[in-house]
């Protein structure tokens, strides 16, 4: 299938444990993130969004943070599972951007 | 899983032939966006589409044409394509709107064209 990437960072953990990864973004105006899981040979698939007006959100198993002081977002995946393993992308925007920028992204590899 | 078919799926081409991806959505979403996916450079956004004839460019949009004549079609073209453009292509859709039209993305499974 189609490869993501050969130099992502790499996050590494065993099955049942939580996973934090993270995404530092660029524009302070951005008022809109998302997060995507992208499977091997697969497209990018949302998992979650939060708009600047919070600052954390929850849904099934995940969690997404949003520190807009140091421009920060995370997701939080609890007990994670194989199926997770995947790459992570984080994705901006803002009224005056008007698309989404996407960061380079993470693999998460979980092993049994 | 949102309706969205790339067309070809993969794809094996000569520097200068002209090369046409396809993405055909099911769901009538208004906007449709051409990315494509290289090591180390994430998702970047060549052209998109607010609607029927209605397109603009992206980041990355140099050697790239788009063209949109009905709501579910949305063609990438490469008019000469060169070994620059080997890729990964992904077609995407949204129909909400965020700012100047990006909400969530369904994207399809993606075209991989290598061009020798």
């Amino acid at each position: 299938g189609e490869s993501v990437g050969l130099h992502l960072p790499t996050l590494s953990v065993q099955e049942g444990d939580n996973s934090i990864i993270n995404c530092a973004y660029s524009n302070s105006a951005s008022d809109y993130f998302i997060w995507y899981k992208q499977e091997s040979g697969k497209g990018p698939q949302f998992i979650i969004d939060i708009r600047s007006n919070m600052d954390k959100r929850q849904g099934q198993r995940v969690t997404v943070l949003l520190n807009k002081t140091v421009k920060h977002l995370s997701l939080q995946i609890a007990a994670t599972q194989p199926g997770d393993s995947a790459v992570y992308f984080c994705a901006e925007n803002s009224r005056s951007q008007g698309n989404l920028i996407f960061g380079k992204g993470t693999k998460l590899s979980v092993k049994p | 899983d949102a309706g969205i078919t790339q067309s070809p799926r993969h794809k094996v081409t000569e520097t200068g032939t002209p090369v046409t991806l396809r993405c055909h959505q099911t769901e009538n979403h208004r906007y449709m966006y051409w990315y494509r996916q290289d090591p180390g450079h994430g998702l970047r956004l060549i052209h998109y589409s607010y609607g029927v004839k209605d397109t603009d460019k992206g980041e990355v949009s140099d050697g790239y044409s788009v063209s949109r004549s009905k709501t579910e079609d949305f063609l990438l073209t490469l008019e000469s394509a060169t070994s620059s453009q080997t890729s990964v292509y992904f077609c995407a859709i949204s129909d909400r709107t965020s700012g100047r039209g990006t909400g969530e993305l369904f994207f399809g499974e993606g075209s991989r064209l290598t061009v020798l």
